[in-house]
């Protein structure tokens, strides 16, 4: 199947400091990447869509300044969480899904713990 | 109309039995639903998933039923066995459409296979 990396998967850091999480799909192009975020024992929740050379479309409520994205490769996407508060600490996961090798499905990668003091 | 609700928010089983899980949607132009398992601290990985035309799929102990009419789907885990135990996410997306197979995610169940 697929194979999704995420890095790191945990990350602590100072608030106000800036995050990059880096997702990346091992086998296959991906054209599209998403970005979620789960709270615990919630479901996920979806923050941007991002595709190949195009800026990221984000959801309803998610701060683009704040949650930046990037995907500059098919194989590469970035999440930059600028200025970190604590209410930023989670668990963010990303997913890709690229034509024709995985058709419709999107496979995960193993999620990032951001903790903010 | 985006909505997937999920139910049971959680379920016991024991060893052996059948677990099941169903999911109701509202937008018909969703085509494409998958079932997600996770563990903790772990992302989804998916399990199997199917489109509205069929109304069954199975792969090994792991089968969805689905009804476009009633507009609902369920996973059915036969055998369940303790290492099944997990948080289970069905999901649906118009994957052909402009959203780019955007998934919207149930609300998730949690379930506990006892020995």
């Amino acid at each position: 199947g697929a194979v999704v990396s995420q890095h790191p998967s945990r990350v602590i850091c100072k608030s106000g400091t800036s995050v990059k999480i880096e997702c990346r799909s091992l086998d296959f192009q991906a054209t599209t990447m998403f970005w979620y975020r789960q709270f615990p024992k919630q479901s996920l929740m979806l923050m941007a869509t991002s595709n190949e050379g195009s800026k990221a479309t984000y959801e309803q409520g998610v701060e683009k300044d704040k949650f930046l994205i990037n995907h500059a490769s098919l194989t590469l996407s970035t999440l930059t969480v600028t200025s970190a508060h604590p209410e930023d600490s989670s668990f963010y996961i990303c997913s890709a899904r690229g034509r024709p090798v995985t058709k419709d499905t999107q496979y995960f990668g193993p999620g990032t713990r951001l903790t903010v003091l | 109309q985006q909505q997937v609700k999920q139910s049971p928010q959680s379920l016991i089983v024991q060893k052996g039995g059948i677990s099941i899980i169903n999911c109701a949607y509202e937008n018909t132009a969703f085509d494409y639903f998958p079932w997600y398992q996770q563990f903790p601290g772990k992302g989804p990985a998916l399990l199997i998933a199917i489109r509205p035309d069929v109304s069954e799929k199975k792969e090994g102990r792991f089968t969805i039923s689905f009804n476009k009419s009633a507009k609902q789907f369920s996973l059915h885990i036969m055998d369940s066995q303790p290492g099944d135990s997990a948080t289970y996410f069905c999901a649906a997306s118009d994957a052909g459409g402009t959203s780019y197979g955007k998934l919207t995610f149930g609300q998730g169940t949690i379930l506990t296979v006892h020995p």
